[in-house]
């Protein structure tokens, strides 16, 4: 069974590019959570999402942020014109319904701004 | 809001040394603590849960006791192993509406040397 997929693994964008963070759950999971974690910080919550719904885009910034999770498909996280601080990495997790706290977490994605 | 607060690293011991890793917390409520491991490369996986007072999370040895009292959830093995050597993360999700939401520590890096 495979795990919690992330691509690309690390991701070098300039100043002004658009960055899209692709996250495949695990089989079965319909829920997916993403998490930003910035140097020297834990990881924070961002934006929960079930097939097609935003639950909770509480964590995320309201500017240049998005995220979708398509009937089919990968989740993406899209970042539009992006700015120096938005180095960090973005870890993507699953779970299945009614599993409080136990999700399953991709590798991450480690994004660099030039 | 939630925080969790946990011990700085790095920590590095012997192999066969006792570990602790202290780990505290502020939420309201009755949260449910977890303790995340990420090993180099690798994403995050549940170590291990505990989701009411005074409850004991063990997994491949180790182990971590819910204690209201002092809203600590303390990460304790006996042995360590060079294969424990990795990123430590302490977590909880809080009661109520929001409980899907992780909101995690700062993380501890161990290395374990033979």
């Amino acid at each position: 069974n495979a795990g919690v997929m992330q691509n690309p693994r690390h991701l070098v964008r300039r100043r002004g590019q658009e960055a899209r963070l692709r996250c495949s759950p695990m089989k079965g999971h319909s829920h997916v959570y993403w998490y930003r974690q910035l140097p020297e910080e834990g990881l924070k919550f961002m934006v929960y999402l079930q097939k097609e719904n935003i639950i909770d885009e509480s964590g995320m910034p309201k500017e240049r942020f998005s995220a979708e999770f398509p009937k089919e498909g990968p989740s993406i996280l899209r970042i539009q014109q992006v700015v120096r601080g938005d180095s960090a990495a973005y870890f993507c997790a699953s779970s299945p319904a009614g599993t409080r706290g136990e999700q399953y977490f991709g590798p991450g994605t480690r994004l660099t701004v030039t | 809001g939630n925080s969790v607060t946990q011990m700085e690293g790095p920590v590095t011991l012997s192999e066969e040394a006792f570990l602790t890793i202290n780990c505290t917390y502020t939420a309201t409520g009755y949260p449910s603590l977890f303790w995340y491991v990420q090993y180099p490369g690798e994403g995050l996986q549940l170590l291990l849960k505990a989701t009411k007072a005074d409850d004991k999370g063990s997994n491949k040895g180790f182990e971590a006791t819910y204690r209201k009292e002092t809203t600590s959830f303390h990460l304790e093995k006996g042995s360590v192993q060079v294969s424990d050597s990795a990123v430590y993360f302490c977590a909880l999700s809080a009661s109520g509406g929001s409980n899907y939401k992780l909101t995690f520590g700062k993380g501890t890096l161990l290395t374990v040397n033979p």
